[in-house]
């Protein structure tokens, strides 16, 4: 199993429609998650952290199931602004070293 | 207050040339990272740096040298570059370790041919 795993889509929504996509982590250690945008050809940028069950910034919605080891992005009233790439990411351990582990990401795709 | 500044944005190198990925960051941050991204995968850390003076390995380090010797600036070197280091890379700064959201720079897309 991939230490962190996002299904790739891409998800086609409708402007206005709700859409909803998980994340999977391995390591049940983890005591943060971020979710990160990253528009095409472009840096990613941070949307939202997640430090206990979950966080909400207006549209956007973010909880975490602990049991089930995944993470969910709940995005309501999409907007075509909201076309993107989203990046899940959790600390974990790759070697040696204890860092952030991205996901390869879901792209989302609002249509008019 | 510019962020994090990469130069630069683009580059072609033959394999075998060697260059440095510049990276700048005007936020006091500690923690600097330099990151890959290639297609179908997520971002891989390269090298990483928790202040002045200490650097350290990532995940994928092989072919990359880096050093810290301001807390601003954290360069990556490419020694002698080879086709499998055509990328995407991205600098990373943090005020803290992981518990942090990080912010990126605008990325460099080097080509070796």
């Amino acid at each position: 199993r991939k230490e962190v795993e996002q299904d790739p889509g891409p998800f086609n929504v409708p402007e206005g429609a709700t859409v909803a996509f998980n994340c999977t982590y391995s390591n049940s250690a983890s005591q943060s998650f971020f979710w990160y945008r990253q528009d095409c050809r472009k840096e990613p940028k941070l949307l939202m952290s997640v430090y206990s069950s979950g966080n909400e910034d207006g549209r956007f919605t973010a909880q975490l199931n602990r049991a089930s080891q995944y993470i969910s992005l709940l995005i309501r009233d999409s907007k075509l602004s909201d076309s993107a790439t989203y990046l899940c990411v959790v600390p974990g351990r790759v070697d040696s070293n204890y860092q952030l582990i991205w996901g390869a990401g879901t792209k989302l795709i609002i249509k008019p | 207050n510019a962020g994090v500044t990469q130069t630069p944005k683009f580059q072609v190198l033959k394999t075998g040339q060697s260059m440095t990925l510049q990276c700048a960051q005007d936020m006091n941050h500690e923690y600097m990272s330099w990151y890959r991204q290639d297609p179908g995968m997520g971002l891989r850390l390269i090298h990483y740096s928790v202040g002045a003076g200490i650097t350290d390995q990532g995940e994928v380090p092989n072919g990359y040298n880096v050093s810290r010797s301001t807390t601003e600036d954290f360069p990556l070197r490419l020694l002698s570059a080879a086709p499998s280091q055509t990328s995407v890379y991205f600098c990373a700064s943090s005020p803290g370790g992981l518990n942090y959201g990080y912010t990126f720079g605008s990325g460099t897309r080097l080509t070796v041919v």
